[in-house]
């Protein structure tokens, strides 16, 4: 059973902007810390950002931080990545996953390619 | 930031044989909030191990975990075919999360 399913990737321009959604079907979401995970092509996993369940607190990698921004709406059980700026470095599928770290469940990746 | 490298960055095994992946930390990982993952083309990531040393749900036990600090081990006992994937150490002690690059293990 897929429990996180993200959706919004797509071709973007360089500099353009695009929202990424991840609408969790579990029990639980409002309890967990939600998080995006992202994967450049011919290249390894790398951490994007994490937030708690309420949104008091969020986390970026460096090389994200100022141009993207994680939200959350609790009510419709979905985490959001809305990312601006975009470069063609952050060409990768991105993955949402439930939890701070060591996840146990991710979704199936959405595609983002950032080129004109 | 935690900087993790893993070695080696590739093996190529026989099924049946011992796989040994090494992960070394720039810093000391706190209390053991360390993860190894697997990861297969075209699929989602798979959380293996947690904690450094504890199989996450449903994992089988040729899979195991050892280490604390800044020095961990993945060991997975027999390789299944089903075993041949991409291997990622992860830190979750503190942000930045981050990943190891990664060891491709490949059938011989």
């Amino acid at each position: 059973e897929v429990e996180l399913v993200e959706s919004g990737g797509g071709l973007v321009q360089p500099g353009g902007s695009l929202r990424l959604s991840c609408e969790d079907s579990g029990l639980t979401f409002s309890d967990n810390w939600m998080s995006w995970v992202r994967q450049a092509p011919r290249k390894g996993l790398e951490w994007v950002a994490n937030m708690n369940k309420d949104g008091s607190e969020k986390y970026y990698v460096d090389s994200v931080e100022g141009r993207f921004t994680i939200s959350r709406d609790n009510a419709k059980k979905s985490v959001y990545l809305d990312m601006n700026s975009l470069r063609a470095e952050d060409t990768a599928v991105y993955y949402c996953a439930r939890g701070f770290g060591a996840y146990s469940v991710w979704g199936q990746g959405t595609l983002v390619v950032v080129s004109s | 930031e935690i900087v993790l490298r893993q070695s080696p960055g590739n093996l190529s095994l026989y099924p049946g044989e011992r796989c040994t992946v090494a992960c070394r930390a720039s810093q000391i990982v706190d209390d053991n909030f360390f993860a190894w993952l697997q990861h297969k083309p075209g699929q989602a990531p798979r959380l293996l191990i947690l904690g450094a040393s504890n199989r996450a749900t449903g994992i089988p036990d040729r899979f195991s975990g050892s280490g604390s600090g800044t020095d961990f081990t993945l060991t997975i006992r027999r390789l299944e075919p089903e075993d041949f994937a991409v291997y990622y150490c992860h830190q979750y002690a503190r942000a930045p999360l981050t990943f190891g690059g990664g060891t491709r293990v490949e059938i011989k």
